[in-house]
């Protein structure tokens, strides 16, 4: 198994809601990432996990909640969000350890905040 | 905080042609960057990489030029398909530390023109 995957693939949620985006990858990384990206503009690092241990918050709201249940899981806990959080969230995943290892994407999750 | 930037937002080509995008990066410490391709409702997805101790590098049908002097990274891609059409995003890897944590560029769109 050679990708990262997402789910679900489109969200939609009003501002009052609590919802989570899931990200699945067993290619044994141990780094894991979470951008948000908006229309036309390039994907922006919110949370970077390593070893299960969050080493990276990018100043992100706490709306905005990350998890990683285990080395394969990355969840992202979503409450009381704003129109303005509407955006493709993409999930990444990387080796770990030394320079080289590229970061491989998901899919995504396409997220519309009514 | 440092920012990688392109020259050119759009960049529409003849199928057959050879295309070349072009990336700024202003932190001379990065030692790592990729350049990534991303389509309509997709993830990013790898092209090919180059360390700093490099200044070339070759895929298949793909170059990455860098020049540390002026701090300068390019794609080329031969023989450009209409395939080859999509948001190209530069990223560089913010030197130390065993994240990875990839900064990007404002992308350039290819529209390859059959």
């Amino acid at each position: 198994d050679t990708e990262v995957t997402q789910t679900p693939k489109h969200l939609v949620m009003g501002m009052t809601n609590k919802k989570s985006l899931k990200c699945e990858q067993h290619m044994g990384h141990r780094a894991m990432y979470w951008y948000k990206q908006k229309a036309k503009k390039p994907p922006e690092l919110m949370f970077v996990y390593s070893y299960e241990k969050l080493s990276i918050n990018e100043s992100v709201p706490s709306r905005f909640s990350p998890e990683c249940p285990n080395s394969s899981l990355l969840n992202l806990h979503l409450h009381a969000l704003q129109p303005e959080d509407s955006a493709l969230y993409l999930c990444a995943s990387r080796l770990g350890g030394g320079l080289g290892n590229e970061q491989f994407f998901g899919p995504g999750t396409r997220l519309t905040v009514l | 905080g440092e920012s990688v930037g392109l020259h050119l937002p759009t960049l529409s080509v003849q199928e057959g042609d050879n295309s070349i995008i072009n990336c700024a990066y202003s932190n001379s410490a990065s030692d790592y960057f990729i350049w990534y391709k991303q389509e309509s409702g997709k993830g990013p997805q790898f092209i090919i990489d180059i360390r700093s101790n490099m200044d070339k590098r070759q895929g298949q049908r793909v170059t990455v030029l860098l020049n540390k002097t002026v701090k300068h990274l390019s794609l080329q891609i031969a023989a450009t398909q209409p395939g080859d059409s999509a948001v190209y995003f530069c990223a560089e890897n913010e030197a130390g530390g065993a994240t990875n944590k990839l900064i990007f560029g404002t992308g350039t769109l290819l529209a390859v023109q059959p």
